[in-house]
């Protein structure tokens, strides 16, 4: 069975820094691109990063760039976030989301349950 | 960045009714979009891809269709089940956006 794990989430306060894992399995993760994506309670869904399979190129979203890193490891079957410079506008539920092809289109499928994230003082 | 904009943001319908939903790019996407579900607590399911292909499991009353800036799903014969919040997100980018949302209530 495809399955991703968030882990890593917590509170935080303002200014602070948290890294995020999404442990892989059921696949060759090896071979497929990842990407973040957060949810702010009761809000619509934010893409956040994407990395490609060999961790190049990797894109952001204006609102994170030059804060977080997102980073993989496929010898561990790992996908990592790494936050810094955290403010209160970053709380919420980050999900990984693995970046499939079909043919010509892109698609994420599957998520994970994902990580809630808070960021507070 | 590719902006897109849903509508409407919320509607209520009945069972066994007919219901669309729209995206509108900010630019021409041509057929690069995915439609996906997600009920409360839970992650996002996809349920479309290129615009009209059906997920493997989805059932024959969602549909997509459209190009260029504007498409839409289609949910007929609405199920209790479909209750639901719907994103369409544009793939034409990996600088990936979605839409604001679009929230499914049956009465």
């Amino acid at each position: 069975e495809v399955q991703l794990v968030e882990s890593g989430g917590g509170l935080v306060q303002p200014g602070g820094s948290l890294r995020l894992s999404c442990a892989a399995s059921g696949f060759t993760f090896s071979s497929y691109s990842m990407n973040w994506v957060r949810q702010a309670p009761g809000k619509g869904l934010e893409w956040v990063s994407y990395i490609d399979s060999t961790s190049y190129p990797i894109y952001y979203a204006d609102s994170v760039k030059g804060r977080f890193t997102i980073s993989r490891d496929n010898a561990r079957n790992s996908l990592y976030l790494q936050m810094n410079s955290l403010r209160v506008e970053d709380t919420a539920v980050y999900y990984c989301a693995r970046d499939r092809s079909n043919g010509s289109y892109f698609l994420f499928d599957p998520w994970g349950q994902g990580t809630l994230v808070t960021v507070s003082s | 960045d590719i902006q897109m904009t849903q509508s409407p943001s919320s509607l209520s319908a009945s069972v066994g009714d007919r219901v669309t939903i729209t995206c509108r790019a900010s630019q021409s996407i041509s057929n690069y979009l995915n439609w996906y579900q997600q009920k409360p607590g839970k992650a996002p399911k996809l349920l479309i891809y290129g615009a009209s292909t059906l997920q493997s499991g989805v059932p024959s009353r969602f549909s997509g269709s459209g190009s260029g800036t504007d498409l839409t799903l289609t949910i007929s014969n609405l199920q209790p089940e479909d209750c639901a919040t719907y994103y369409c997100q544009q793939s034409y980018s990996t600088l990936y956006t979605f839409g604001q949302g679009t929230k499914l209530e049956i009465k």
